[in-house]
């Protein structure tokens, strides 16, 4: 099984800089995924981690550590269009047949 | 330019009245998945196709069934709709060997 755990909500500041967090539990994990998914539209590829460490993109960033089963998905310079929801994702097992996602965190950017 | 196009993108049916919902790719992608998506809720695998196997999701109501008659096409029908299956459906493709999942817009079922 696994169990994939974000905080619900969030409320952040326009320019400011917001760490989202996420822990799981599952065996066989082979990779994490943050996806960004705006009311009524379908989710977006962020970020992909199979390895510790920190992935940069841009103004976003991802940071996976194995050994706790904790990763984060971090927003700098946060825009008002960065209001939505934020979806963790794991692979369980090979292949992304078994992919399995978080309830996600909503986030409201604030003026 | 949209590369994973579902529709209709709102569909209102009647209780019991059954529903096609549609989804076609460009992408060429050999992995198709239909996903469930409930208000505030994580999105919940209901089956996959890879090619023109089929895997079905263990605790997946008999009630949803699916077709892919090509490559580019899958379908996603819901026989007889219950007041619980309004929700997002979501449709994604995956190229073989390869772990991201492109998504489309997705199909909004309401039943009344």
């Amino acid at each position: 099984g696994q169990n994939i755990d974000q905080p619900t909500e969030m409320t952040a500041t326009e320019g400011a800089i917001v760490q989202i967090n996420c822990t799981y539990q599952t065996s066989g994990f082979n990779g994490l995924f943050w996806y960004q998914q705006h009311a009524g539209e379908a989710p977006t590829f962020l970020s992909y981690n199979v390895l510790d460490g920190l992935e940069e993109k841009g103004r976003f960033s991802s940071f996976l550590s194995r050994s706790k089963g904790y990763s984060y998905l971090l927003l700098k310079e946060l825009q008002m269009k960065d209001s939505a929801s934020y979806l963790c994702a794991v692979i369980q097992g090979t292949g992304a047949n078994n992919l399995f996602f978080g309830t996600g965190t909503r986030l409201t950017v604030i003026p | 330019d949209a590369m994973v196009i579902q529709n209709p993108r709102y569909q209102v049916t009647q209780f019991g009245k059954p529903v096609t919902l549609s989804c076609s790719q460009t992408l060429n992608h050999n992995v198709m998945y239909w996903y469930q998506q409930k208000s505030s809720q994580a999105p919940k695998l209901l089956f996959h196709y890879y090619d023109k196997d089929f895997n079905n999701e263990a605790d997946t109501p008999d009630n949803f069934q699916s077709r892919r008659p090509n490559t580019s096409f899958c379908f996603l029908d819901i026989r007889s709709p219950g007041l619980g299956d309004a929700a997002m459906y979501l449709c994604a493709t995956r190229s073989a060997g390869a772990n991201v999942l492109t998504f489309g817009a997705g199909s909004r079922l309401t039943v009344l």
